[in-house]
Parts: C-alpha cells; sequence; structure tokens
C-alpha cells in the first residue's frame, strides 16, 4: 500500500513551459485535490475532485486544469509556466462521508520556474 | 466558503514548556477539525483531530479543545521536546458538500533544547 504517489520530486521550467504533476493513490478514495505550499499562506486549495469525471475550482485554480478519468490518477498540468508557479506542490486524497477523516498527502514537488 | 484563521505564526519556547495554537473558523456547518504537523521537507501528516461534538480530545502529550460557540479550537503540546519543531497547520471541514478541508496558514513552532 503506497498511498499517495506524486512525481516528480522536484522540477526546473523556463517560463512559458508547459508540464504534467502526476498524482496517484492506491486507497480508493473518492476526494483528490491539489495545494500548493507558499511561506507565510499555508496550503491553498488549487482544484479537487470528488471522484472520477468530476473536477471543481479551488482558491488558486488560474494556470492550472486537472482531469480525473480514473479513480487513481489525478495530474494536474500547469499550461503556461509562469514564475509566480514556483511554489510546493502538494496531492492529497480522502474518503468523503462524515465518518471519514484525514486527508492524505503525497510526498510534494518542488516546482521552480525560472 | 470556509475561512480558517490561525495564530500565530511562529512560536517559539524552551523545551519542557508548553506550545498552544490558536484557530478560528468561519463556516458554522464546519463538523470537522484536525491538525497537520510538517517536518521540514516532509509532507503534513494528521496528528490529531477532533470532532464537532466533542469538546476536547488528548492524545499523550498534545491535546485539542473545540468552542463551538465561539468557532475556535486550539492545539496544546505540553512538554514540548525538539521534535516536537516542525510546522503545524489546522484546518476545518463541513459536513456534506466537497469534503476538502480549508487550512490555517500555519505555525512554525521552534523548541529550543
Amino acid at each position: 500500500n503506497a498511498g499517495v504517489t506524486q512525481t516528480p520530486k522536484f522540477q526546473v521550467l523556463k517560463t512559458g513551459q508547459s508540464m504534467t504533476l502526476q498524482c496517484a493513490q492506491d486507497m480508493n478514495h473518492e476526494y483528490m485535490s491539489w495545494y500548493r505550499q507558499d511561506p507565510g499562506m499555508g496550503l491553498r486549495l488549487i482544484h479537487y475532485s470528488v471522484g472520477a469525471g468530476i473536477t471543481d475550482q479551488g482558491e488558486v485554480p488560474n494556470g492550472y486544469n486537472v482531469s480525473r478519468s480514473t479513480t487513481e490518477d489525478f495530474p494536474l498540468r500547469l499550461l503556461s509556466a509562469a514564475p509566480s508557479q514556483t511554489s510546493v506542490y502538494f496531492c492529497a486524497s480522502n474518503w468523503a462521508g462524515d465518518g471519514a477523516t484525514e486527508a492524505f498527502f503525497g510526498q510534494g514537488t518542488r516546482l521552480t520556474v525560472v | 466558503g470556509e475561512n480558517v484563521e490561525q495564530h500565530p505564526s511562529t512560536l517559539s519556547v524552551q523545551e519542557g514548556d508548553s506550545a498552544v495554537i490558536k484557530c478560528t473558523y468561519s463556516d458554522s456547518a464546519s463538523n470537522y477539525f484536525p491538525w497537520y504537523k510538517q517536518e521540514l521537507g516532509k509532507r503534513p501528516q494528521l496528528i490529531i483531530d477532533i470532532r464537532s461534538n466533542v469538546g476536547e480530545k488528548k492524545d499523550q502529550r498534545i491535546a485539542v479543545t473545540l468552542n463551538k460557540t465561539a468557532k475556535h479550537f486550539s492545539l496544546h503540546i505540553t512538554e514540548t521536546q525538539p521534535e516536537d519543531s516542525a510546522v503545524y497547520f489546522c484546518a476545518a471541514r463541513a459536513s456534506g458538500g466537497s469534503y476538502i478541508p480549508t487550512f490555517g496558514r500555519g505555525t512554525s513552532l521552534i523548541v529550543h533544547p
């Protein structure tokens, strides 16, 4: 049971390049989400998904796209990287429902846009 | 939507002292309040949580309290140790809807030996 797996762990992009951050979970969680973490700003929600085929925007969605074709995978796409997207990105997953609790995080991707 | 405020942003204590981190939330529908610890370079991990039908929960040296009327909850760490040094995040999550938690901005706890 690997939990939530994110790749890559580090990435440097040039302004204007595109890339996809991968996220996979093996816990059969309905909910998956992407956060970015910047100093002093906490964890800000980018996009989330409540199940395969269903996605929605979070607090800071601009410049990012997501899709959820399977329960396991939730990739995050940067369409045209900008220096303001330099950040640490975390993918997370959790069960739905009142009895469901903990959000499990991936190991993070440190992205630098130059 | 939900808004979670967390204070202080930085907390420096001596080993053995107690540490308290406070959070407030805005959505009265929130009913689940987890706390996460993030060590340097690592992912956030759940350390304790509390539900709205409980006022206090303890787990060894850590405890959480919840005041639903005032919409605030706190993390208490007693007998702090250097390995408690980390960033702590509070979060709030409502019943129904997206079940996605809203996080506070984090508190950097530094425990001096």
